[in-house]
């Protein structure tokens, strides 16, 4: 069954450092998410992806952070200056958006530690 | 602003029913949705339930709504071991794309 991919599954930086988190979203699907889950709290929206562009993104997802698609297969998150608040699970998911009932297939997340 | 509220935390004995209760903002969804997710792992479609109706039944899962409250729950007959998970629910506002995701519920089933 196709599955969405993400590496790395644990990465430990310093505060400061620039952090790329990549994900490979199933291949016939439009849309693409990142979503973060600190520790204990609840999975938060950052953005969505659809047509080589942002569609929306939260308040979460400042000047920091940026997502590009650089191929045909690849999603990825960049977080350029990294806080010791960014330390989260941050998860990819994408969906068909043709016809569908919104479901997003998610990875199974990047954990990011910053210290 | 949205927010989907869950209770944190439930016990059960394996065997009995578990019920998970969410209470949701904005009543133009069009779906709503349960996750599941097991330690260590991403969030796992359970099931949804289409806005217009009130319950949905999938083998050991009943999804009620209660769209004048605003009100979803999961029921999960004869709970195992195994679904010892969190749980969360998500609703998709119409003009969005993305999921707004409870706080989840911690769901432990004791053999």
């Amino acid at each position: 069954e196709p599955e969405v991919t993400q590496t790395p599954s644990h990465q430990v930086t310093q505060m400061g450092q620039e952090v790329i988190l990549r994900c490979v979203p199933i291949s016939n699907h439009l849309y693409f998410y990142w979503y973060r889950q600190i520790l204990g709290q609840k999975v938060e929206f950052l953005v969505s992806f659809y047509n080589n562009e942002i569609s929306e993104k939260s308040e979460i997802f400042d000047d920091q952070f940026s997502v590009e698609r650089p191929d045909g297969s690849n999603f990825t998150l960049k977080i350029r200056s990294t806080k010791l608040e960014d330390s989260a699970m941050y998860f990819c998911a994408s969906r068909t958006g043709q016809g569908d009932t919104g479901e997003l297939f998610f990875g199974e997340g990047s954990r990011l530690t910053v210290l | 602003g949205e927010d989907v509220e869950q209770s944190l935390f439930l016990s059960v004995r394996e065997g009995d029913s578990s019920v998970i209760n969410c209470t949701y903002t904005d009543s133009s969804s069009t779906y709503l949705y349960w996750y599941k997710q097991e330690p260590g792992a991403g969030l796992q479609l359970l099931t949804y339930i289409f806005s217009n109706m009130d319950m949905k039944q999938d083998q050991r899962l009943t999804v009620l709504l209660n769209k004048k409250d605003k009100h979803l729950s999961l029921r999960i007959a004869d709970t195992q071991t195994g679904d010892s998970a969190i749980y969360f629910c998500a609703e998709s506002p119409p003009g969005r794309r993305a999921l707004t995701f409870g706080s989840g519920t911690r769901l432990q089933v004791q053999p």
